[in-house]
């Protein structure tokens, strides 16, 4: 069955530096989103893609992050300057669209001290 | 905007037993609903969604949710629980329009099953 693939699973980072989180969508999938959960907390949405460009986005998702996809495969997070309160897990997601039935990755923790 | 509220933040149950959990949602228009799983250290895998039809949907892994408009909910159910259904349950709303806005989840509802 078709999966999205995120990397790094974990990654460690001090206050202040970029990160770059990863993501490979379902290959035939057209919408693109990323989600982050803050431990013990619900699972918020960030940003959708679609059409290489922005479509929503949160009040969470503001000048500090981008999106990006630089290849016809891959689908990027960045955070420019990390804060303490961006530690959480960052979920990729993609769907052929329409339906919103969302395809979900295993995400990705990101940890700041 | 639409909101999800799940009102139980954890529910333990014994192997065998049946399984509620709660869910109300907000939303003006009619709604796409979905119920998610999250074991441990794992992404969230969809159980089950309610588009339109039939109000009684069945899902994976046994599970079967019941769309009722008159109370806003949308519980889902289990007859016979199995310890590994331990995990992290969340359900979610989305636009029945479609597209980009992506889903708004609730806070998820923690299950422990007892021996």
């Amino acid at each position: 069955e078709p999966e999205v693939t995120q990397t790094p699973s974990h990654q460690v980072t001090q206050m202040g530096q970029e990160v770059i989180l990863r993501c490979v969508p379902i290959s035939n999938h057209l919408y693109f989103y990323w989600y982050r959960q803050i431990l013990g907390q619900k699972v918020e949405f960030l940003v959708s893609f679609y059409n290489n460009e922005i479509s929503e986005k949160s009040e969470i998702f503001d000048d500090q992050f981008s999106v990006e996809r630089p290849d016809g495969s891959n689908f990027t997070l960045k955070i420019r300057s990390t804060k303490l309160e961006d530690s959480a897990m960052y979920f990729c997601a993609s769907t052929v669209g329409g339906a919103n039935v969302l395809t979900f990755g295993a995400g990705s923790r990101l940890t700041v001290l | 905007a639409q909101s999800v509220t799940q009102p139980d933040i954890h529910i333990t149950v014994s192997e065998g037993a049946s399984l509620e959990l709660r869910c109300n949602y907000s939303y003006g228009a009619t709604p796409y609903l979905f119920w998610y799983v999250q074991s441990p250290g794992q992404g969230l895998q969809l159980l089950l969604k309610y588009f339109s039809g039939d109000t009684l949907v069945q899902g994976i892994k046994g599970f079967e949710a019941e769309f009722k408009r008159s109370q806003s909910s949308f519980n889902l159910r289990k007859p016979s629980v199995h310890w590994s259904d331990a995990a992290e349950y969340f359900c979610a709303v989305a636009s029945s329009g479609g597209g980009a806005d992506g889903l708004t989840f609730g806070k998820g509802t923690h299950l422990i099953i007892q021996p």
